[in-house]
């Protein structure tokens, strides 16, 4: 049973392209969130998903941020218009009926 | 609203010697805690959790924490520390109620150095 896995593991982009990272969950988990961590700091909500359902996206900034997880295929956090702010490691974690499995992480950098 | 507080972003302790990362946490409602550990450029792997069982916790790698509710702690000790241990360590808090895995607040982490 593979674990969450995330691609890009490393993702550069020039400021003002755009991002897209994916997030396959772990065989069976319908649960999808995605965190963001900044240098030196720990990990900060951004928003959770059900297929085809956002159920919770308080932590999503309000503009430039956008998520999905479709009824086929990986949950994608997209970034439009990147900053130097976004340069972050993005994880994803997913689950069923117990606790969240985190996967690896994409490591964007915007130069 | 919940949060956790980490006290000291760093700690060194020597190989053989007690392991204590402090965590204290504030919820309105019942939590459920957790700590995870996580290697240089790797994900997050979940030591244990505190789901209002047994106050005293086992984890993985003979890491252990003790849900201490009048101190609104969730300090995580291991007796003999292993080179392999370095790493950072998160303290985090669940409004889950039914014990499955729900919106996460993280510490800000507390990165743990073994010496020889």
């Amino acid at each position: 049973n593979a674990g969450v896995m995330q691609n890009p593991r490393h993702l550069v982009r020039r400021r003002g392209q755009e991002a897209r990272l994916r997030c396959s969950p772990m065989k069976g988990h319908s649960h999808v969130y995605w965190y963001r961590q900044l240098p030196e700091e720990g990990l900060k909500f951004m928003v959770y998903l059900q297929k085809e359902n956002i159920i919770d996206e308080s932590g999503m900034p309000k503009e430039r941020f956008s998520a999905e997880f479709p009824k086929e295929g990986p949950s994608i956090l997209r970034i439009q218009q990147v900053v130097r702010g976004d340069s972050a490691a993005y994880f994803c974690a997913s689950s069923g009926n117990t606790e969240a499995f985190f996967g690896q992480g994409t490591r964007l950098t915007v130069v | 609203a919940q949060s956790v507080t980490q006290l000291g972003s760093h700690v060194s302790v020597s190989e053989g010697a007690l392991v204590l990362l402090r965590c204290n946490y504030s919820s309105s409602v019942p939590p459920y805690l957790f700590w995870y550990v996580q290697y240089p450029n790797q994900g997050l792997q979940l030591l244990l959790k505190y789901t209002s069982a047994a106050t005293l916790v086992k984890g993985i790698n003979g890491f252990e924490a003790e849900f201490k509710k009048s101190e609104t702690s969730f300090h995580l000790t291991k007796p003999s520390a292993h080179m392999s241990d370095a790493a950072e360590y998160f303290c985090a808090v669940s409004d889950s109620n039914t014990g499955t895995a729900s919106k996460l607040t993280f510490g800000t982490g507390t990165r743990l150095q073994v010496t020889l």
